[in-house]
């Protein structure tokens, strides 16, 4: 079947990195997305993948392998405020273009 | 100033009352979606809707009815709220073409007693 898994919470230290994982099931995978969401806030969209490698946007980088089914988002020099949710989201050609989301992964920074 | 603007921000219904939640975008995005959060399940798909009168269910339907009679218009309904209906609710939008991220407005917190 379809889906998205990502773990529910992930703890790391300020000035140091957070790797945020994500695997998905998908019959016709067309694009992943990740978002960034604070408490009470709306999603934010963060980047979108959809060739396999691994995608340098400075702070937030994105990694793809599409025969394994993952992705993962890394965030190096973390500091307090990057602490939030992380959702991860899959296209499928095959159902009418819609998103599939991830539960989410809760990042906390500690200094 | 490209946007998603949903009102009202906050809502308490009583069980079997009526609900209206609205949405608006200003960039003349073909594609809107009504999405539920809830924790622990992360963002559902209520509806999708592909233009005016273009709509189609998303994964958990029941309960709820869209409309959108202009593109940068699209409104959820609920008709006779339950109590399990309890979530916030997230309109979002985007053009055409499936490399397009979705634009999320603020959310409509419900709550059904």
């Amino acid at each position: 079947g379809q889906g998205v898994e990502q773990p529910a919470k992930l703890m790391s230290v300020e000035g140091t990195f957070a790797r945020v994982n994500c695997t998905y099931s998908t019959s016709g995978f067309n694009g992943l997305s990740w978002y960034q969401q604070r408490e009470g806030q709306a999603p934010v969209f963060l980047s979108y993948v959809v060739l396999d490698g691994l995608k340098d946007s400075g702070h937030f980088s994105t990694f793809l392998s599409r025969s394994n089914g993952y992705s993962y988002l890394l965030l190096t020099e973390l500091q307090i405020k990057d602490s939030a949710s992380y959702l991860c989201a899959v296209r499928d050609r095959y159902n009418q273009g819609k998103l599939i989301f991830g539960q989410g992964t809760k990042l906390s920074i500690k200094p | 100033d490209m946007k998603v603007t949903q009102m009202p921000r906050y809502l308490i219904k009583r069980m079997g009352e009526n609900v209206l939640l609205e949405c608006g975008q200003d960039m003349s995005h073909e594609t809107m979606y009504w999405y539920r959060q809830d924790p622990g399940l992360g963002l559902q798909l209520i509806y999708i809707s592909y233009d005016v009168d273009s709509n189609s269910e998303g994964d958990i339907p029941k309960g709820y009815r869209v409309s959108r009679k202009k593109r940068e218009h699209f409104s959820l309904i609920l008709d006779s709220a339950k109590t399990n209906q309890t979530s916030v609710y997230f309109c979002a939008s985007s053009p055409q073409g499936n490399n397009q991220a979705p634009l999320f407005g603020e959310g409509t917190r419900l709550s059904v007693l």
